[in-house]
């Protein structure tokens, strides 16, 4: 089992639909998620990133979270052509000194057309 | 714009050759990590330097080492270049410490291609 998996894709929306992002990881001792976005040939962008239980809302970005669950989300609300990229999911595990290190899943492609 | 600034951005090399990557941190970070991502998969975790040290390694041979400077720039070499290789590697920077959030700012990375 890999250590975060993320939906396969490509996942394809219209414009002005929602896009459902999703990612499960397998340590428990994970403390902290994160969503980046990346441009064919770009570097990640870090989109969010949430602690806790619960939903995270940042304009047209809301994280979901379930520790329980070990599942984390991400929705895009009025998806736009520019949100057509390749979404990573991230994790970091608590404690010792790896402040660098995520582990990322394979990523979804996420394609809006007009 | 992180501020994370790498290179060079593109380079050939050949199989057996050695290569020097390049990383200058945003200011005020103490932290930098290396990244490799190969095509169609998700980045790896190849070794994080703090305050000079290397301090985490993922699952990557002696091959792949490091430095970081004073200045907390970093480099990562690569002996014994292999096909699989062939990948972005990323440079990202964080602030070690208490003040960790565990954000990363990753650079716009160096694209290898081992023939």
């Amino acid at each position: 089992q890999k250590e975060v998996e993320q939906n396969s894709g490509p996942l394809s929306v219209p414009e002005g639909a929602i896009a459902s992002l999703n990612c499960t990881y397998s340590d428990r001792g994970s403390q902290s998620f994160f969503w980046y976005r990346q441009y064919s040939g770009k570097s990640p962008e870090l989109i969010m990133f949430i602690y806790s239980n619960g939903d995270k809302e940042d304009g047209r970005f809301t994280a979901q979270l379930n520790k329980a669950s070990q599942y984390v989300s991400l929705l895009i609300r009025d998806s736009q052509p520019s949100d057509s990229a390749t979404y990573l999911c991230a994790v970091r595990n608590a404690g010792g000194t790896s402040y660098g290190k995520l582990t990322f899943g394979q990523g979804t492609i996420l394609t809006v057309h007009p | 714009e992180t501020g994370v600034t790498q290179s060079p951005t593109h380079l050939i090399k050949t199989r057996g050759q050695q290569v020097t990557l390049r990383c200058s941190s945003q200011s005020g970070h103490n932290t930098v990590s290396w990244y490799q991502q190969a095509l169609g998969q998700g980045p790896q975790f190849i070794f994080q330097y703090y305050r000079e040290e290397e301090n985490g390694r993922g699952n990557f041979p002696p091959r792949f080492s490091g430095l970081q400077f004073p200045n907390y720039s970093s480099e990562l070499n690569v002996n014994a270049l292999e096909l699989d290789d062939s990948a972005l590697y990323l440079c990202a920077s964080s602030t070690g410490g208490a003040q960790n959030t565990g954000e990363l700012f990753f650079g716009e990375g160096s694209r290898l291609t081992v023939l």
